[in-house]
C-alpha cells in the first residue's frame, strides 16, 4: 500500500506565479479532499470529491484556487496568482466508502512558502 | 456549523506516565463520528483512534483510549504508558454527513 501520495513536498514560488499541487489517491478510494493547514485557522477543508465529482468547494477561500480530478487516480490543486497569504501545507486525504465520515488517509503536504 | 474545541493548546508527559488530552464538540446531529489524529514532526496525520457515536463503549487501541461522553460533547483521548515518540500534534474531528472538522490542535511533549 503505497499510500497518498503528494507532489511536490516543498514549493517556493515568488507572488504572482501559479501553482500546482498533486495527488495521487490511495487505489481503490472514491472520495478525497483537499485540506489546508496553517497556525491560525488549522485544518480547513477546501474541497472534496466523491468518484471524482466535485461534492463541495464551499471551502475554496477565493477564484484564485481550482481544482480538479480527471481520473480516480488524479487530482490537482492550482492557485493561480499566487499570494502570500496562501503560504500553508496544503494536505491531499482519501477515504473509501464514499461517506463523508470514513477515515481520513492523508498524503505528506506540500509545505507552499509564497514570497 | 459544527465546531470543535481543544482547550489545552500545549502539555508534558513524563515517559511511561499517562496524559490525557480534551476535546469538545457542538453539533445538533446524533449520529455522528469521532476521530484522534497524531502529527508528529514528520508532517505525516496518522489516524490514532475512531469512535462512533451510537456506540456506548469507549474506542481502544493499545496504549489509546477515549472517554467519550455524548451528552456533555466530550471527547477525551488517554495515552498510557507514553512513550517519546507520542511527542506531536494531537488533532480532534467530528464528523456527521460533512467531512472531518478538526480542532486547533494539542502539542504533547513526552520528557525522557
Amino acid at each position: 500500500d503505497a499510500g497518498v501520495i503528494q507532489s511536490p513536498r516543498h514549493e517556493v514560488t515568488e507572488m504572482g506565479q501559479e501553482v500546482t499541487l498533486r495527488c495521487k489517491p490511495i487505489s481503490g478510494h472514491n472520495s478525497l479532499f483537499w485540506y489546508r493547514q496553517t497556525m491560525m485557522r488549522g485544518l480547513e477543508l477546501l474541497i472534496y470529491f466523491n468518484n471524482n465529482v466535485p461534492i463541495d468547494d464551499s471551502g475554496m477561500p477565493e477564484d484564485r484556487f481550482s481544482a480538479k480530478m480527471p481520473n480516480a487516480s488524479f487530482s490537482t490543486l492550482k492557485i493561480q496568482p499566487s499570494e502570500p497569504r496562501d503560504s500553508a501545507v496544503y494536505f491531499c486525504a482519501s477515504s473509501l466508502g464514499g461517506q463523508v465520515n470514513s477515515p481520513l488517509h492523508f498524503g505528506n503536504g506540500t509545505r507552499l512558502t509564497v514570497t | 456549523a459544527q465546531t470543535v474545541t481543544q482547550s489545552q493548546p500545549e502539555m508534558s508527559v513524563q515517559e511511561a506516565e499517562t496524559v490525557t488530552l480534551s476535546c469538545t464538540y457542538d453539533t445538533s446531529e446524533n449520529n455522528y463520528y469521532l476521530f484522534w489524529y497524531k502529527q508528529p514532526p514528520s508532517r505525516q496525520m496518522i489516524l490514532v483512534i475512531r469512535q462512533e457515536a451510537y456506540k456506548q463503549q469507549n474506542a481502544t487501541e493499545n496504549r489509546f483510549s477515549v472517554n467519550f461522553q455524548k451528552a456533555a460533547k466530550s471527547f477525551s483521548l488517554k495515552i498510557s504508558d507514553s512513550q517519546l515518540g507520542d511527542t506531536a500534534m494531537y488533532f480532534c474531528a467530528w464528523s456527521g454527513n460533512t467531512p472531518l472538522v478538526f480542532g486547533k490542535g494539542t502539542r504533547l511533549s513526552v520528557i525522557a
